[in-house]
């Protein structure tokens, strides 16, 4: 079974700076996609990334990049420039094709605060 | 294009009671997912729906079902609440079921049994 860690409950970061959330997983499969999810207050789950676990390039999108190292299983995400409206829970998610399903396995999730 | 609606956003039960939530799937989504997520947790996956055939499911005991309808809306039923059953419920929709295409979540029925 297909598991996802995030060893880090709470992150904190100054405004203006760099913040790296950790993610690891656990799977035998080789075809597969990695996320990072926000979840804000709102409650409301938003994509920030994707990685297609066949692609060597790291995707980056705006302020948000990962490291994408698949030998290690480890998915990190890289917030650059962080700014107030990043405080927000996010979960590292993984998704494999199972038949015809297509389901996300989430981590525990990371609890950043971006501080003024 | 309308995005994933849930309803209600809240909402209380009697532990032994039964209980609908209702999603309506984005415009052109023809998948739905459904998510259980408990306090300070990740969602869990419950099951899945496409084209209005039950297309996988989690470890979740047969008093949660669900149903998807011809326009592709949904509902999660929950027979016989416990107390563990309180959580947020995510609803999410996507064009197909294959991996490349974006999940939409809606903003989550929260639901407190006593």
């Amino acid at each position: 079974a297909q598991t996802v860690t995030q060893s880090q409950p709470e992150m904190s970061v100054q405004e203006a700076e760099t913040v790296t959330l950790s993610c690891t997983y656990d799977t035998s499969e080789n075809n597969y996609y990695l996320f990072w999810y926000k979840q804000p207050p709102s409650r409301q789950m938003i994509l920030v990334i994707r990685q297609e676990a066949y692609k060597q390039q790291n995707a980056t999108e705006n302020r948000f990049s990962v490291n994408f190292q698949k030998a290690a299983k480890s998915f990190s995400l890289k917030i650059s420039d962080s700014q107030l409206g990043d405080t927000a829970m996010y979960f590292c998610a993984f998704m494999k094709q199972t038949g015809n399903t297509g389901k996300l396995i989430f981590g525990q999730g990371t609890t950043l605060q971006v501080k003024p | 294009e309308t995005g994933v609606t849930q309803s209600p956003t809240h909402l209380i039960k009697t532990r032994g009671q039964q209980v609908t939530l209702r999603c309506s799937s984005q415009s052109g989504h023809n998948t739905v997912s459904w998510y259980q997520q408990a306090l300070g947790q990740g969602p869990q996956f419950i099951f899945q729906y496409y084209r209005e055939e039950e297309n996988g499911r989690g470890n979740f005991p047969p008093r949660f079902s669900g149903l998807q309808f011809p326009n592709y809306s949904s509902e999660l039923n929950v027979n016989a609440l416990e107390l563990d059953d309180s959580a947020l419920y995510l609803c999410a929709s996507s064009r197909e079921v294959v991996m490349d295409t974006e999940a939409f979540f809606g903003q989550g029925t929260r639901l407190t049994v006593v």
